[in-house]
């Protein structure tokens, strides 16, 4: 079953700073990756996908995302932090081939920006 | 930018009571999907509808739980008896017709927030 871990559950960076959400996937086939982020008191927010292609993926809001395949891994950078990209983050991987497949999430990494 | 809507933001009920979610889709999206985040917890998917059925459930999804495009705006997840563990937030999304991979982002509400007492 496709899966994905985010090992940190917060990360704090100054503003200014770059910052980095790890994520590393496990799946079978290829690997539809995904980045959303939730702002307090508000719905999921699509940042960014990796389908395939280039392995830097730009999304919104200056984030991008590293796919890295030997290492199995996603991690969402930013080359400088904003107080408010204060906020919940989810990477996600889609579970099937199908376009009614579903997503599944990772636990989340709460990424606080400091002024 | 079109977005995915949800009524009501809030809902409190008692349980055993039955409670409808509300969802406005994207509006040339064809495929339908319900997500739940119980308070600390992750983001679990429930069930996902396209051509007015079903096209994948969880285990979470259980004969308490119903789904239903009644007309070709709304998509609503309705739970018949409410027990306590059905407090979470539940999450809308939709994601366009399958064309090239590139289109079948899933777009997400901002959440109903279920509270059964």
């Amino acid at each position: 079953a496709q899966s994905v871990a985010q090992p940190e559950d917060q990360v704090n960076v100054a503003e200014g700073n770059p910052l980095t959400v790890k994520c590393t996937y496990s799946v079978s086939g290829n690997p539809y990756l995904f980045w959303y982020v939730q702002y307090p008191n508000r719905g999921l927010q699509f940042l960014l996908k990796y389908i395939t292609g280039d392995n830097l993926v730009k999304g919104s809001y200056g984030f991008e995302a590293e796919f890295n395949k030997s290492q199995t891994s996603f991690h969402l950078k930013k080359p400088s932090a904003l107080v408010s990209d204060s906020a919940l983050y989810f990477c996600a991987v889609r579970d099937g081939d199908s376009s009614a497949s579903k997503i599944i999430f990772g636990s989340g990494t709460r990424l606080s920006i400091r002024p | 930018e079109p977005e995915v809507t949800q009524t009501p933001s809030h809902q409190v009920t008692q349980m055993g009571q039955e409670v409808i979610l509300r969802c406005v889709p994207i509006s040339n999206h064809l495929y339908f999907y319900w997500y739940r985040q119980i308070l600390g917890q992750k983001v679990e998917f429930l069930v996902s509808f396209y051509n007015n059925e079903i096209s994948e459930k969880s285990e979470i999804f259980d004969d308490q739980f119903s789904v239903e495009r009644p007309d070709g705006s709304n998509f609503t997840l309705k739970i018949r008896s409410t027990k306590l563990e059905d407090s979470a937030m539940y999450f809308c999304a939709s994601s366009e017709r399958f064309r090239t991979l590139d289109t079948d982002t899933q777009y997400f509400g901002p959440g109903t927030r279920l509270t059964v007492l």
